[in-house]
């Protein structure tokens, strides 16, 4: 069955980096495009970035623009969150996800900043 | 852009049926959603992908008692026969070459 799987999350200070991955079994990972969608805590679901199955394209929300990179490696059917100059909003569970919509959600990796 | 608006709170007995908003901006009024549930404490949970047509597809294990439904702009879950078990945030999502977007979330109580 379709499984993503995240790691990479933990305790970051203000400015620092941390990078998130995530492996994916269970479908042709090649042909979709993945995303990491975050909530921070008491708060609603929020997306972050994605990149094209090919890509070529990737996308990001305003509110990371600048500061987070996302990247695929589909040989390993694997793909990664590269957060930079991180701020204290940026505390939250990050979920990798694909395609359109989410139909199998993962545990999620939580990411704190704090000094 | 696209937006998605649903009211921030609800509330219907146990037993009784309620219906939960996802609106679409304006000029997206032909676009797909998907609906999840995430009850305290757990991680979110897919219900169904909605189309404009008000057809749908449900996600494994959804019970009988969630439906949805399309009118305009307005993307509808329908929860009848309410369980305890129900109550929870509901998101309303949908997807654009190069974005998503979610709704704000409604928070569903059950008397």
């Amino acid at each position: 069955q379709v499984q993503l799987v995240e790691s990479g999350g933990g305790v970051v200070r203000p400015g620092g980096s941390l990078r998130l991955s995530c492996v994916a079994s269970g479908f042709v990972f090649s042909d979709y495009g993945v995303h990491w969608v975050r909530q921070a805590p008491g708060k609603g679901l929020e997306w972050v970035a994605c990149v094209h199955f090919d890509r070529d394209e990737d996308y990001y929300a305003e509110s990371v623009k600048g500061r987070f990179t996302i990247s695929r490696d589909n040989s390993k059917d694997m793909f990664y969150l590269q957060m930079d100059r991180v701020i204290t909003e940026d505390t939250a569970v990050y979920y990798c996800v694909y395609g359109d919509y989410v139909e199998s959600w993962g545990q999620g990796t939580l990411v704190t900043v704090s000094s | 852009q696209v937006v998605l608006t649903q009211s921030p709170s609800a509330s219907a007995s146990l037993g009784a049926s309620v219906t939960l908003t996802c609106t679409l901006s304006s000029r997206h009024t032909t676009f797909a959603i998907a609906w999840y549930q995430q009850q305290p404490q757990k991680g979110p949970r897919y219900l169904m992908k909605l189309n404009n047509d008000g057809s749908h597809s449900k996600g494994d294990g959804i019970p009988d008692r969630f439906s949805g439904s399309s009118s305009g702009a307005e993307r509808y879950l329908t929860i009848s026969s309410l369980q305890s078990e129900d109550e929870a945030d509901y998101y309303c999502q949908t997807w654009v070459t190069g974005y998503w977007v979610f709704g704000g979330g409604t928070r569903l109580t059950v008397l």
